[in-house]
């Protein structure tokens, strides 16, 4: 699903370090996600957006942050993660009201 | 929350060959997709079928929503497509996506 964009595709850091994950679409979508999927399980909701406000937070650890700054957009930032935190990343979106949801190819964060 | 189960977990096939996967949920679902994830992560929607059947080139899916399970056939299989099929669903009135834990495929020339 190449509609929906996300930057970096790979993304090395330190247990200190601040970093922040980028997920776009031009869908005209209201609701955007965050999945973290690790080696050889299915994809976990972290996180769901519905007209640019928080409506779901899957009692994610405040290490990961997230940010609708608006329709288009979404941010995971991320501060002191631990080595148990590398998985894949996948964005999604859809209508609020209706699915399917789009995913985005990911961004595999891997922490030293 | 729903649970959803896949079957089979693992599927080796030789080019060519047909397939079907299944996937049970324990409540009423809507919103069902099925995906298929590649080896390089990418997640790729192959159907959204709430109810009914689809077909798209060799893959076709049915769901029986009031029986609660989904079927995902692959016709004439080939090596692109390995990789890992999940099906998934909400439930109710909310978005959370949940997913099985996905059939591992591989097809060998």
């Amino acid at each position: 699903d190449t509609e929906v964009t996300q930057t970096p595709k790979h993304l090395v850091m330190g247990m200190t370090n601040k970093k922040s994950l980028k997920c776009e679409q031009h869908m005209g979508h209201r609701a955007m996600y965050w999945y973290k999927q690790k080696a050889k399980k299915p994809p976990e909701l972290m996180f769901v957006y519905s007209y640019e406000k928080l409506s779901i937070n899957e009692s994610v650890p405040s290490r990961f942050s997230p940010e609708c700054p608006n329709s288009s957009l979404l941010n995971l930032h991320l501060h002191a993660l631990q080595p148990e935190d590398s998985a894949l990343y996948l964005c999604a979106s859809s209508q609020v009201s209706a699915q399917p949801q789009h995913f985005g190819d990911g961004t595999r964060l891997s922490i030293l | 929350g729903i649970q959803v189960e896949q079957s089979p977990p693992d599927l080796i096939l030789q080019e060519g060959a047909n397939s079907t996967l299944r996937c049970n949920f324990s409540d009423s679902v809507n919103n069902l997709q099925w995906f298929h994830q590649n080896p390089w992560g990418q997640l790729i929607n192959l159907f959204y079928i709430p109810s009914g059947t689809k077909q798209n080139g060799r893959l076709s899916a049915t769901t029986v929503a009031t029986e609660r399970y989904s079927l995902l056939y692959i016709s004439s299989s080939q090596t692109t497509d390995s990789g890992v099929y999940f099906c998934a669903s909400t439930s109710g009135g909310y978005n959370k996506l949940i997913f099985g834990a996905g059939t591992r495929l591989a097809v060998h020339p």
